[in-house]
């Protein structure tokens, strides 16, 4: 049973670029939910999808923005980045909005 | 807006020990479920154990139980007989309905040989 997996682990980008990151869920799960967490932080939520569309969003900016596609998966794109978009960046994906989620192992992003 | 608090930084056991990380959370809401999920060097987040509110037992899982205290809002880890690869970060978490989560800061626990 594959669980949630994300692409790439990691990735160094610099100031003002763009970045796309990868998720597919665990086998059965339709719901993913993307996470940052800055370093020595717990996880601060960003958004999630459901049914291919955003359902919830955090406190983050327009530059944050996402995709879930009919097979579960997503991705999440954050435009002209920031040096404080560096962090660790997780997808957890669950059955429906109420669920336990689960993590994957998380893509790390250094912006410079 | 709810909150989770850890207030251990650090915590330290020796192995075979038993250790307890605390946390307590803010909510006016009856009905939620709070987790303690574990982040190894390795990043990905495990979940450790989950428990209802409306559950009055507290939930267990082989070394690991809570210690679930509704009306001080406190959610307790306990893990028993402590192993090498216990050692991780530890982070509290908080939920309510399809709310997404909330964390606290975490814990990190040393176990020492």
């Amino acid at each position: 049973d594959a669980g949630v997996t994300q692409s790439p682990t990691h990735l160094i980008k610099t100031r003002g670029q763009q970045v796309t990151l990868r998720c597919s869920p665990k086998s059965g799960h339709d719901t993913v939910s993307w996470y940052q967490q800055a370093l020595g932080q717990g996880p601060q939520f960003i958004f999630q999808y459901y049914e291919e569309e955003e359902r919830q969003r955090g406190n983050f900016p327009d530059r944050f923005s996402g995709h879930q596609f009919p097979n579960y998966s997503s991705e999440l794109n954050v435009n002209a980045l920031l040096l404080g978009d560096s962090a660790l960046y997780l997808c957890a994906s669950s059955l429906g909005h109420v669920e336990t989620q689960y993590f994957g192992p998380g893509t790390r992003l250094l912006v410079l | 807006a709810q909150t989770v608090t850890q207030s251990q930084p650090e915590m330290s056991v020796q192995e075979a020990e038993t250790v307890t990380l605390s946390c307590t959370y803010d909510t006016s809401e009856s009905d939620y479920y709070l987790f303690w999920y574990k982040q190894p060097p390795s990043r990905q987040m495990i979940l450790v154990i989950r428990q209802e509110a409306y559950k009055q037992q507290n939930a267990t899982e082989n070394r690991f139980s809570v210690n679930f205290q509704k009306a001080a809002k406190s959610f307790s880890l306990k893990i028993s007989d402590s192993q090498l690869g216990d050692a991780a970060m530890y982070f509290c978490a908080y939920r309510r309905g399809n709310t997404p989560l909330v964390f606290g800061k975490g814990t990190r626990l040393s176990v020492i040989a």
